[in-house]
């Protein structure tokens, strides 16, 4: 099936530890993207990336990293600079931008925690 | 700067008791609108894209319309199985290319049996 899996869905941190959230999209899409979603918030964007080998910061890029080697995978990780990582993290992704405005999927979420 | 608000935060229905959730939107060049509907511990599900005033979309029973200042998603004849959070995005901003998507925070929708 077509689709954006994310993995795993669930993972615990230790403080100082990074972590990286796994990606995989089969949807031909070139752009992905990471969203941070806390309660009583909008989703966030985190990174996002329209083409292989690039991306760009988003709203709160600080204390993650990520990269695009290959078109279908965009690996997030969760460094120790990140002093609130406890979350729902969403990975998604869509077709390059047109003036009209392109739908963007979302995967199924990870939950980070820190212990 | 832009802006996305959902309002209510919260909404309980009858079953069969229809009603609308609203998304009002400053942005500086509206590119789409965007509506999803999340459950409980899932990534969003993408439900409809609107792209300019006046246009209309169906889907079962949920409809949803747009304006030059706000969209509403109609619930018809709701279900409990219609129970959800349903979120609202816009694309925004004219150049630059980018399909950045600003989100509401949205409506938590719960249909009672």
């Amino acid at each position: 099936d077509g689709g954006i899996t994310q993995s795993p869905k669930y993972l615990f941190r230790k403080e100082g530890q990074n972590v990286t959230l796994s990606c995989e999209q089969n949807l031909n899409h070139d752009a992905m993207y990471w969203y941070r979603q806390d309660p009583g918030q909008g989703l966030r964007l985190i990174y996002y990336s329209q083409i292989v080998n690039d991306f760009q910061k988003g709203d709160i890029a600080e204390g993650y990293s990520v990269s695009r080697e290959k078109k279908e995978s965009f690996p997030l990780t969760v460094t120790s600079a990140q002093k609130n990582p406890t979350a729902f993290y969403l990975c998604a992704s869509s077709p390059l931008f047109r003036r009209a405005g392109n739908t963007i999927y979302f995967g199924e979420g990870s939950w980070l925690t820190v212990v | 700067e832009d802006q996305v608000t959902q309002s209510p935060e919260a909404l309980r229905l009858q079953e069969g008791e229809s009603s609308s959730l609203n998304c009002s939107y400053t942005v500086s060049g509206l590119r789409g609108l965007f509506w999803y509907r999340q459950d409980p511990g899932k990534g969003p599900e993408f439900l409809f894209t609107l792209y300019s005033a006046g246009e209309e979309k169906e889907k079962e029973r949920l409809k949803a319309t747009l304006t030059k200042k706000e969209s509403f998603l109609h619930i018809t004849a709701p279900k409990p199985e219609d129970s959800a959070t349903y979120l609202c995005a816009v694309q925004a901003g004219y150049g630059g290319a980018t399909n950045k998507l600003i989100f509401g925070t949205g409506t938590l929708l719960a249909v009672q049996p």
